[in-house]
């Protein structure tokens, strides 16, 4: 069975302060790399999907970065929000289907 | 645009009854997943339908049959409900590959007591 670890497993900061989050899965037969955005009581949602090597995907004040090779990928929040709040998901594709983290949860404090 | 429908959204079930849970999705989406999340274990793959006609054992399949009934439904079966599959199920749905992401139903909460 394929892991996908993700790290930190939970964070609490400061509105405004930047945080950043990692993903790691295996660095052979890459497909793609996605990131979900899951808050409380409701469905993850799709952040990106990432597909190349030294990708790097932006949304507002996220992004991410991806590195095929070593088999990492990391989650960037520019000045958090209390709205930010929420678990952020990784997931490896393999072949047809997603094997998903166990997700970093994000608390933001006014 | 409903997306991804899941019914019902709450079930209690006692020890060895059975119940199916219905999955709809109206984005002509070829493939759709069945996913349970348990606390500490994140979104882990149950059954999975690549295309019409096809289905194929995720992770942890065991004590569960799936249905894909057409393009936009596909339905997930406990035949004889035991405690352990006390969960929040997932339906979720893709086009092939994946490739903009997957769209998730809201869920269903199934205690078996």
């Amino acid at each position: 069975i394929l892991n996908v670890e993700q790290s930190p497993q939970s964070l609490h900061v400061q509105e405004g302060d930047s945080t950043n989050f990692t993903c790691s899965f295996p660095s052979s037969n890459f497909y793609a790399l996605h990131w979900y955005r899951w808050e409380t009581a409701k469905s993850p949602e799709a952040l990106f999907v990432m597909t190349l090597n030294g990708d790097e995907k932006k949304k507002g004040r996220i992004s991410a970065t991806l590195n095929t090779k070593e088999g990492y990928s990391y989650l960037y929040i520019k000045g958090s929000q209390p709205e930010d709040s929420a678990t952020y998901l990784c997931a490896f594709r393999d072949t047809d289907k997603l094997i998903f983290g166990t997700g970093t949860r994000l608390q933001v404090f006014p | 645009n409903a997306g991804v429908t899941q019914t019902p959204k709450f079930q209690v079930l006692k020890t060895g009854q059975s119940m199916t849970l219905q999955c709809a999705q109206d984005m002509n989406h070829n493939s759709m997943y069945w996913y349970r999340q348990d606390p500490g274990m994140g979104l882990r793959l149950i059954y999975y339908s690549a295309s019409e006609g096809t289905t194929d054992k995720g992770e942890v399949p065991n004590g569960y049959n799936v249905s894909r009934l057409n393009k936009r439904e596909f339905s997930l079966r406990l035949e004889s409900a035991a405690p352990s599959q006390t969960s929040v199920y997932f339906c979720a749905s893709s086009a092939t590959g994946g490739r903009y992401g997957y769209t998730f139903g809201s869920g269903t909460r199934l205690t078996v007591v």
